[in-house]
Formats: C-alpha cells, structure tokens, sequence
C-alpha cells in the first residue's frame, strides 16, 4: 500500500486555469505539507497543516491554497496558474517535526 | 529566512572509499534537523532525524553527528557502494516545531565503479 500518494502524477495545462492536486496519506499522520521543487532542484516548504493550524510560507502567493477536507488528504488548489508555477509538487506527512517525513511521489506540473 | 548550506554541492567518491559531507545551519533557535536521501525520479526518503546537541545516529554504513551549538551536521558513509549514489538532502526546524523542513540544497554524490 501507498504511504502518501498525489494525483494527477503529471499535468499540464494552459496559463491561466485552475487546477488541484490531491494528496492522500493512510499513516493517520497528523501533520502534512507541501513542497514545491524548483527548476534548481530546490525543494521549498509551501505549506504545513495540522488538525488544528495552517502554517503558510509568506513567499508563496495566495493563489495556491490548501485545503484539508480531512486528516488524510491535504490537496493543492492553484488559481490562474502562471508559467512560472511550472515545477514539481510534493506532498508529505508526519506524526509531528521530530518525526520522519514520509513523501508521496510528486506531481510534475507544465504550465503552457 | 532560513539559512542551511550544503557543502560540497557535489563528490565523485571511488567505490569502497568512505567519505562525509557537512550541513551548516542556524545555531540559534533550534528544533531539529532531519537527513533524507533523494535518488532521481524517486521521492526523499528519510535517513535520521536529529534533536539533541551531541547526538550520533547510525544506520548501516550511514551514520551523523549533530552540534547545535556551533551548528552544524556531518553525514558520513563507510564503504561507499554504488548504490549509495543519490543526492543527500539535510533540513532544518526552527523552534517550535510548527513550520515545515527548510531544506538545504543538497549534495550529489556519484559513486564511481
């Protein structure tokens, strides 16, 4: 069974659309994130979320938002998605900060 | 914003060599500090999650220390294999502990047959 998984796997799509990647976790993890890989391979925290706080990275703009319809998923809603969102997406979850950090396999976003 | 350096940003190391590699990050502050290891094409898998000033983990022929006063991390590997080629990813909480993994950019090590 998939720890952490995220649909679609890739996406493409034209500037200017909305779009959602789902992310899924069957650990009863409490906490999960998501992460954006930039084109240098970089991985940045975009969100964290628990049942109780979201946490927003300020440099992300608020055209991406989260939104938790329960404890096992955390999906990534993105409006008027521009070229430069183009990137890889991940999601991950973890019983807490001192806890490993469990991955789903990433979303490859294009955006055209 | 978060500060955690990787150094080197890449090593070529001959099969059976052993060799380390150094994350540097914000000694004020500090919550954790966790290791994955991220293969291409494949998702970070975690290797060490790391709290207390002092600490060493081991897990096969990985291992890493932890000094959070002068912060800093070594990761070393004994005996390298070719399937240890992966780039090393090491990231940093703050106080806390609410915020996500801030990651440093990695090092690529290629083990060389």
């Amino acid at each position: 069974d998939t720890a952490v998984s995220q649909t679609p796997k890739y996406l493409v799509t034209q500037m200017g659309n909305d779009k959602s990647i789902k992310c899924e976790q069957n650990l009863g993890h409490d906490t999960m994130y998501w992460y954006k890989q930039d084109s240098k391979k970089f991985l940045k925290i975009m969100f964290s979320y628990n049942n109780k706080e979201l946490i927003i990275n300020e440099t992300v703009p608020n055209r991406f938002s989260p939104k938790s319809p329960d404890k096992a998923h955390l999906n990534l809603h993105i409006n008027s998605l521009e070229l430069g969102d183009s990137a890889v997406y991940f999601c991950a979850s973890s019983q807490g900060p001192l806890e490993t950090q469990y991955f789903g396999p990433g979303t490859r976003l294009l955006v055209l | 914003i978060l500060n955690v350096e990787q150094s080197p940003q890449s090593l070529h190391v001959q099969e059976g060599d052993s060799t380390n590699f150094t994350c540097s990050f914000p000694s004020s502050n500090f919550y954790a500090l966790h290791w994955y290891r991220w293969e291409t094409a494949k998702s970070p898998e975690a290797l060490f999650v790391m709290t207390l000033n002092g600490d060493e983990k081991k897990k096969g022929r990985i291992s890493a220390t932890l000094n959070t006063k002068e912060g800093y991390s070594y990761l070393y590997i004994k005996g390298s294999q070719p399937e240890d080629s992966a780039t090393y990813l090491c990231a940093f909480i703050p106080g806390g502990g609410a915020d996500g993994l801030t990651f440093g950019k990695g090092t690529h090590l290629i083990i060389q047959p």
